[in-house]
């Protein structure tokens, strides 16, 4: 089955702190991608960082990296220096090449920072 | 370059009607893909197009259907609408081919159905 499973419903983070959202996936297939959105409320979804699969080292964009463990099937994203406009619910995603217009979704984490 | 531009924002429908959603992609992706939000459900897949033709269908009933003009613009069509299609409809375009597999998300349009 394809899944996504985000296990954190919520989460804080100071401002300024630093914070790690964790996603596992479940795929059968070889090649994929896989990929963090946010959704501000009620606002655009927006791709925040992608990691190719087939691509050992992990991905980072500026204050978001992520710790890309095909093995255990894990694609934690981690948030540094966080700042009040990284509040948003945040989803892990992926596709596969055998359907690259088919994004599998996680429920979503929601972050809250504080001041 | 613009983003991906949906329409209408918001829509009121009653219950047994149809209802249109329109999407024009970012200029030069060829994909389009559709998605239903709720609260309860999260993002469902509904289909994708890619150059006029339908590549995938979700898990939806027939009352969902899509179409793809020649310029990717895309639009969907719920007909005989149910209390439960009340959802925010998104539309994502994709280059969809070498490398560039991300999709790219429109505000998307908010159904209500009374």
């Amino acid at each position: 089955a394809q899944t996504v499973t985000q296990s954190q419903p919520e989460m804080s983070v100071q401002e300024a702190e630093t914070v790690t959202l964790s996603c596992t996936y479940d795929t059968s297939e070889s090649d994929y991608y896989l990929f963090w959105y946010k959704q501000p409320p009620s606002r655009q979804m927006i791709l925040v960082i992608r990691q190719e699969a087939y691509k050992q080292q992990n991905a980072t964009e500026n204050r978001f990296s992520v710790n890309f463990q095909k093995a255990a099937k894990s694609f934690s994203l981690k948030i540094s220096d966080s700042q009040l406009g990284d509040a948003a619910m945040y989803f892990c995603a992926y596709v596969t090449l055998s359907n690259t217009g088919k994004l599998i979704f996680g429920q979503g984490t929601t972050l809250q920072v504080k001041p | 370059k613009a983003g991906v531009t949906q329409t209408p924002r918001y829509l009121i429908k009653t219950r047994g009607q149809q209802v249109t959603l329109s999407c024009s992609p970012i200029s030069g992706h060829r994909s389009v893909s559709w998605y239903q939000q709720t609260p309860g459900q999260g993002l469902q897949f509904l289909f994708e197009y890619f150059s006029e033709t339908q590549r995938n269908k979700g898990n939806f009933p027939g009352r969902f259907s899509g179409r793809q003009f020649s310029n990717s613009r895309s639009e969907m069509n719920v007909s005989t609408l149910e209390l439960g299609d009340s959802a925010l409809y998104l539309c994502a375009s994709s280059l969809a081919w070498g490398v560039s597999y991300e999709q790219y998300f429109g505000p998307g349009t908010r159904l209500t159905v009374t």
